[in-house]
C-alpha cells in the first residue's frame, strides 16, 4: 500500500447498495494482496486475499480486483449491510519475508 | 480456524513502568510474528517481525531496547515496553503467519494507556 496518512478518506454508501473500495500500491514486485477489515477498537480482520497470477478472485459477497498494471487493487462488497460499516485496509507483500505493507485505509459508512 | 489472541486487551500503568503484551496462535502455528502499532485514525505501523528462536527484526526507528520481543513458542510472542512513558500510549496489534502460508491474521489488539 501507499505510505501512512493522517485522515482517512470516508466512501458513504446506501444500505443495499453495492461499494467499491480503491488502493493503489506502489512496489512493482509485491506479489500477494489482502484486504483487511477493522472496526473501532478491534484488530484487523482478513477479507480475501489475492495473487498476482490472478486479476479477479470472489468470495462471499465481496469481490477484489487487481490491475498490476497500474497497480491497482478494490474491493467491491455487494449489497452493503450496515454491519460492513469499518475501516478497510489493502496490504501488499512480496513473499520473500511476508513484510506487509499497509495503505492508508478508507473509512465504509454504510447509510441506513 | 486461524484465531489470534491477545493479552491483555487494555492496560493503564503509571510512566516508568514495563508492560508485557502476550500474542497467541490458538489454532496453528506460527514461525514468524508481527507487532504493530497504531494511532488513532491512521494505518498500521510495523514496529518488528518476531521469528520463533531467534532475534527479533526491528523496523527502522524502533527502539529495540525498548520493545523487547521474544518468540519463545511457535505459538507465543511477547512484546515487552520497557520503562514506558506517555508518548508511548497506543494501540499494539499482533499478527501470526500461518507456517503453510503468507496470510497474516491478526490479533485484537492491546490498548496501552501510560499515565
Amino acid at each position: 500500500g501507499e505510505s501512512v496518512g493522517l485522515h482517512l478518506p470516508t466512501l458513504s454508501v446506501q444500505e443495499g447498495d453495492n461499494s467499491i473500495i480503491n488502493c493503489a500500491y506502489s512496489n512493482s514486485a509485491s506479489d500477494y494482496f489482502i484486504w483487511y477489515k477493522q472496526e473501532s477498537g478491534k484488530g484487523p480482520q482478513f477479507i480475501i486475499d489475492i495473487r498476482s497470477n490472478m486479476d479477479k478472485r470472489q468470495g462471499q459477497r465481496v469481490t477484489v480486483l487487481l490491475n498490476k498494471t497500474v497497480k491497482h487493487l478494490s474491493l467491491q462488497i455487494a449489497a452493503t449491510q450496515p454491519g460492513d460499516s469499518a475501516v478497510y485496509f489493502c496490504a501488499d507483500n512480496t513473499g520473500a519475508n511476508s513484510k506487509l505493507t499497509f495503505g492508508k485505509g478508507i473509512t465504509l459508512s454504510v447509510r441506513p | 480456524g486461524a484465531v489470534v489472541s491477545q493479552h491483555p486487551s487494555w492496560v493503564i500503568c503509571k510512566s516508568g513502568t514495563s508492560v508485557k503484551i502476550e500474542c497467541r496462535s490458538l489454532d496453528f502455528q506460527a514461525t514468524t510474528m508481527f507487532w504493530y502499532r497504531q494511532f488513532p485514525k491512521q494505518s498500521l505501523m510495523l514496529m518488528a517481525t518476531s521469528n520463533e528462536g531467534s532475534k527479533a527484526t526491528y523496523e527502522q526507528g524502533v527502539e529495540k531496547d525498548k520493545f523487547l520481543i521474544n518468540h519463545a513458542s511457535l505459538t507465543l510472542s511477547t512484546l515487552t515496553v520497557t520503562s514506558a512513558h506517555p508518548e508511548d500510549s497506543s494501540f499494539y496489534i499482533c499478527s501470526a503467519r500461518d507456517s503453510r502460508g503468507d496470510t497474516q491474521y491478526f490479533g485484537p489488539g492491546t490498548r496501552l494507556t501510560v499515565l
